[in-house]
């Protein structure tokens, strides 16, 4: 079945330092991809979004990467913030549907 | 711009109880979305609307879920009877429905089944 999956549940960083979270995507044929922030009691939130014509995308101090090659996509922040502090998922398009990854908890240390 | 309007934001009731939860999506948004959020995971598909017509239902338990959005705009989902495993955040989404658009999500109410 379609999966989306991010490789690392939790991640930890130095505020001011730059935060890389990871996808994997199993279907080639996802056409589109969006990155969401999920703060505690609340929605996802959309960060950046990037189609599958394109391998790079940015945004404030948000980039998307995307490599269809091995289906992979990374959300990097620069300069991370306390309040960048949140669950990260991806999501992956494929048809009609959105599949979404699991989650990576970003944990700002000040 | 007002976002996705979700009520109520807390429920509990007991198993086999029903439940009814609604949403209002953006306005011009003709593309409706209810996820269900398991603890832990991410958002998972139930149902998704084009205006009054539904798009997707596959993954939805359709001998105890149902969803409506009679007139395009406001939807509402309900669960009768309710099981232990439905406890979980219910979000709706919405977008402007041309392809490759992105979702805007509403806050979510969370069911609790005891």
């Amino acid at each position: 079945g379609e999966s989306v999956g991010l490789h690392l549940p939790t991640l930890s960083v130095q505020e001011g330092d730059n935060s890389i979270i990871n996808c994997a995507y199993s279907n080639s044929a996802s056409d589109y991809f969006i990155w969401y922030k999920q703060e505690s009691g609340k929605g996802p939130q959309f960060i950046i979004d990037i189609r599958s014509n394109m391998d790079k995308r940015q945004g404030q101090r948000v980039t998307v990467l995307l490599n269809k090659t091995v289906k992979h996509l990374s959300l990097q922040i620069a300069a991370t913030q306390p309040g960048d502090s949140a669950v990260y998922f991806c999501a992956g398009k494929t048809g009609n549907q959105f599949y979404f990854g699991t989650g990576t908890s970003l944990t700002v240390i000040p | 711009e007002a976002g996705v309007a979700q009520s109520p934001r807390y429920k509990i009731i007991e198993k086999r109880q029903s439940v009814a939860f609604w949403c209002n999506p953006i306005s011009g948004h003709a593309t409706l979305y209810w996820y269900q959020q398991i603890l832990g995971q991410g958002p998972k598909l139930l149902i998704q609307f084009q205006n009054n017509g539904v798009v997707d239902d596959s993954q939805l338990p359709k001998d105890r879920f149902s969803a409506e959005r009679l007139k395009g705009v406001d939807s509402t989902l309900k669960i009768q009877p309710a099981k232990l495993e439905d406890s979980a955040v219910y979000l709706c989404a919405s977008s402007l429905g041309s392809p490759n658009q992105p979702q805007h999500f509403g806050d979510g109410t969370r069911l609790s089944i005891l």
